[in-house]
């Protein structure tokens, strides 16, 4: 069965670090999101992506996050200067066609980013 | 109006018990109302789905029951076994690509 693969597991990273988080959404899927969970918390949205640029964003994704598609399978997250704040597990979804309303999404098993 | 108001926290229930799970919405818009269900160390995985011209969808064991009015809708497990042990998110969305928005989760427990 195809499955969303997130690298790395597990990140520790000092305050202040730029981190990059990988995503492989599943290879017919259109639309790209990324999700973080506070440990204990609900899950929050951050980010949609499709055809190569931003769809919507939540307003916990500020300045100091991005995301790049850069060939055509992997879908990043990069932020550039982690706070404390940012420690979450950060989930990567897709779907094959927009998510929310008509179909299906599907979860990696997170990346786990402590931020000391 | 983007939240999903999500209750119990938490919920132990005996072998064969029906655990139920409620969320309130207030925004209208949504129309799209799926549950997913969280095992520690994995992502969230879709486990049934609802829109609002249905009062109720069944899929196994898993029963949605959805109130357009009161602007309500739960999630019944009838029979629990404790591999239905996880965390149950439910969540919401507007039409079109719009992301979904998860209530804070129901942590549920089985016990035998």
């Amino acid at each position: 069965e195809p499955e969303v693969t997130q690298t790395p597991s597990h990140q520790v990273t000092q305050m202040g670090q730029e981190v990059i988080l990988r995503c492989v959404p599943i290879s017919n899927h259109l639309y790209f999101y990324w999700y973080r969970q506070i440990l204990g918390q609900k899950v929050e949205f951050l980010v949609s992506f499709y055809n190569n640029e931003i769809s919507e964003k939540s307003e916990i994704f500020d300045d100091q996050f991005s995301v790049e598609r850069p060939d055509g399978s992997n879908f990043t997250l990069k932020i550039r200067s982690t706070k404390l704040e940012d420690s979450a597990m950060y989930f990567c979804a897709s779907s094959q066609t927009s998510g929310g309303a008509t179909g299906e999404l599907f979860f990696g098993e997170g990346s786990r980013l402590t931020v000391l | 109006q983007q939240q999903v108001k999500q209750s119990p926290q938490s919920l132990i229930v005996q072998k064969g018990g029906i655990p139920i799970i409620n969320c309130a919405y207030e925004n209208t818009a949504f129309d799209y109302f799926p549950w997913y269900q969280q095992f520690p160390g994995k992502g969230p995985a879709l486990l049934i789905a609802i829109r609002p011209d249905v009062s109720e969808k069944k899929e196994g064991r898993f029963t949605i029951s959805f109130n357009k009015s009161a602007k309500q809708f739960s999630l019944h497990i009838m029979d629990s076994q404790p591999g239905d042990s996880a965390t149950y998110f439910c969540a919401a969305s507007k039409a079109g690509n719009t992301p979904l928005v998860f209530g804070k989760g129901t942590r549920l427990s089985v016990i035998a």
